[in-house]
């Protein structure tokens, strides 16, 4: 069974820094990753994907992830937060065995000014 | 806009009424999903539609019931609901429900209030 964990529910850092959303997960097959950002009041958008290839992925509004297999992590990071990024942030996992997405129970990103 | 629109945005019924959810995909995608989202919880897949055949029924209760008459239209038709099923109802999109690199579109929900 697939499953994903994002450890935090609450990540905080400073406009400016750099920040980190982790997420860890657990498939059968080959993993495909996924990371979604849900603002208020609004459905989830689709940030980046790993399928294969470079562990490291780069995605929409300067965020990339990568992609570590031998610890089965995709954390989500940005060299330098905006207050605008402060929204709630979701993994998702699907395997090759065509298997429908399951998703993390999301992390809260603050980003202060 | 990610191109997948749900109507109404709102919604207040009692438990007793009958009332639907209408989702509409301008993206030429193939597959359309239901899923729930309440506080505190993860996403809960409910339905699966892939060219337009039902593929996927997470044992959701009856009281839920989709159509989906075409690749475009995706509805969820609720009757007797219970307080526990108040929540956000996103419908998604992708193009093909059999491509697993096929990431998702969403639309930006129904807030839904049960009484």
């Amino acid at each position: 069974a697939q499953s994903v964990a994002q450890p935090e529910d609450q990540v905080n850092v400073a406009e400016g820094n750099p920040l980190t959303v982790k997420c860890t997960y657990s498939v059968s097959g080959n993993p495909y990753l996924f990371w979604y950002v849900q603002y208020p009041n609004r459905g989830l958008q689709f940030l980046l994907k790993y399928i294969t290839g470079d562990n490291l992925v780069k995605g929409s509004y300067g965020f990339e992830a990568e992609f570590n297999k031998s610890q089965t992590s995709f954390h989500l990071k940005k060299p330098s937060a905006l207050v605008s990024d402060s929204a709630l942030y979701f993994c998702a996992v699907r395997d090759n065995y065509g298997q429908n997405f399951v998703f993390g129970p999301g992390t809260r990103l603050s980003v202060l000014p | 806009e990610t191109g997948v629109t749900q109507t109404p945005r709102h919604l207040v019924m009692g438990m007793t009424n009958k009332k639907s959810l209408k989702c509409e995909q301008h993206l030429g995608h193939n597959a359309m999903y239901w899923y729930k989202q309440s506080a505190k919880k993860p996403l809960e897949l409910m339905f699966v539609y892939s060219l337009e055949e039902r593929v996927e029924n997470n044992s959701v209760p009856s009281r839920f019931s989709p159509e989906c008459p075409n690749s475009s239209h995706l509805f969820l038709h609720l009757h007797t609901l219970q307080p526990e099923d108040s929540a956000l109802y996103l419908c998604a999109s992708s193009q093909d429900g059999t491509g697993v690199t096929n990431e998702q579109f969403f639309g930006p929900g129904t807030r839904l209030t049960v009484l």
